[in-house]
């Protein structure tokens, strides 16, 4: 069981903006920089936003990140097909005193 | 532009041992502190290790905690995962990863099986 919470999927219709959740706690979002990961399928996790709302240069201005107390979230907008893989969210967890992740969350485009 | 480049996974047999190697590239390695994460089907994504910049400090999941160390040669820009007492549950796609800045290598296979 995942200390950070995704939902296990979500999908939209290509154009459409899709918006994938992270809920933690105070040991670790509430306090700490978020990550997200995209996966393609047999590839490496790609880094899309660190620093909880930056992005590395050549990912597109169609995601976005924000952070809010405990919880964060990860905005695709314009979906296109191509984003069909699986995002993680990761933190610092002072309790744990390690990295944390989700489970992961599946979008599929419609 | 960073670049991070794991090494030396393959297949082992339980209680062996493997050492990793993840050579960086494209910043200032020795002012980074540098992780070691893994993944597997089952159990999803694992932190494994934490080392701070100059090496002194060094933190670990409690399920590798005695049998694995990580280490850095920052005049090689490269960190290690020494990996001791393989289990068949290490077997993973194993990762360095950037502190701060977040980004990862390609990943190298462990495969521990008899």
């Amino acid at each position: 069981q995942s200390v950070l919470t995704q939902p296990p999927s979500a999908s939209g219709t290509p154009g459409q903006k899709v918006t994938i959740s992270c809920s933690g706690s105070s040991s670790n979002i509430g306090i700490h920089y978020v990550y997200w990961y995209q996966q393609l399928p047999g590839t490496a996790p790609k880094l899309l936003i660190y620093r909880s709302n930056q992005r590395p240069s050549g990912v597109p201005d169609r995601f976005s990140a924000s952070k809010s107390g405990t919880s964060a979230s990860l905005a695709i907008s314009g979906l296109r097909s191509e984003d069909e893989a699986d995002y993680y969210c990761a933190a610092w967890d002072d309790s744990l005193n390690g990295q944390v992740f989700g489970a992961g969350t599946n979008v599929i485009v419609l | 532009q960073v670049q991070l480049v794991e090494s030396g996974g393959g297949v082992v047999q339980p209680e062996t041992s493997l050492r990793l190697s993840c050579a960086a590239s494209g910043f200032t390695f020795r002012d980074y502190k540098m992780h070691w994460v893994r993944q597997t089907p089952g159990k999803g994504l694992e932190w494994l290790a934490l080392i701070s910049h100059d090496g002194n400090n060094k933190d670990y999941a409690d399920s590798v905690k005695g049998r694995f160390t990580i280490s850095r040669d920052n005049s090689k820009n490269t960190v290690y995962l020494q990996m001791n007492s393989l289990r068949d549950e290490d077997s993973a796609v194993y990762y360095c990863e950037l502190d701060t800045l977040g980004h990862w290598g390609q990943g190298t296979l462990v495969t521990v099986s008899s």
